[in-house]
């Protein structure tokens, strides 16, 4: 069955990076996307990005771009979130989704989401 | 910057129908598709709607999406209300320049 598996807890403190990875298995992973979803604690959940998983190309939220970088290594059906320096408001849940793509676009559809990765940043 | 509101809570007692709105901040609403996603606390989201009014197989027919023009929303609806339909919901859809917009979201209280 299709399935989204994220890495483990991390934290961080401020001003560093975190990335998380997201290993998909179940279908290939070239034809899909993979986007980024945060939901801070009693937050709602936030888009931050995705990435097409054939080509590569990415598109990033207005509100992080400058700070997320998304990549994947197609050899591991493997997408990779990356944030930099944190703060102590990027505290959160970190959610790998799969979409799909049209055109130069990809949207969410019927797709699983990954079990999320707790973020904490703290000095 | 298109935003998406919801109702923050909304209750209803065991068998009967909920209804949750999604109301766009300015557009057409149904230019682009709306999704429903449902959170029990402590779970990832899962998805009960997608493309406006599709159910993911394993999704009850209990569940039902909408579009109504008119009034630039979207509806999620819930008939035969069960204790385990608890939960937050999010709808999302996209902005102008295809960027993902979620809702707020409205816990559901099955009382």
């Amino acid at each position: 069955q299709v399935q989204l598996v994220q890495s483990g807890a991390e934290v961080k403190k401020p001003g560093a990076s975190v990335k998380v990875s997201c290993k998909a298995s179940g279908y290939t992973f070239s034809n899909y996307a993979i986007h980024w979803v945060r939901q801070a604690p009693g937050q709602r959940l936030e888009w931050m990005g995705w990435i097409n998983g054939g080509n590569g190309n990415t598109k990033y939220s207005q509100k992080f771009q400058g700070r997320v970088t998304i990549t994947r290594d197609t050899s591991a059906s493997t997408a990779y979130m990356e944030l930099s320096s944190l703060r102590s408001e990027d505290m959160a849940l970190y959610y790998c989704v799969r979409g799909y793509c049209l055109s130069t676009t990809c949207f969410f559809g019927d797709d699983p989401w990954g079990q999320g990765t707790l973020v904490t940043v703290s000095s | 910057n298109f935003m998406l509101t919801q109702p923050h809570s909304v209750s209803e007692s065991p068998g009967k129908t909920v209804t949750i709105s999604c109301t766009g901040s300015s557009g057409s609403i149904g230019s682009n598709f709306v999704q429903w996603y449902q959170q029990r606390p402590g779970s990832a989201p899962t998805t009960v709607i997608y493309e406006n009014n599709h159910r993911p197989s394993g999704v009850p027919d209990r569940f039902s999406g909408s579009i109504d023009r008119s009034s630039n929303s979207a509806s999620l609806t819930i008939s035969g209300l069960k204790t385990e339909d608890e939960a937050d919901y999010y709808c999302q859809s996209y902005d102008t320049s295809n960027h993902v917009v979620f809702g707020g979201g409205t816990q559901l209280t099955v009382l």
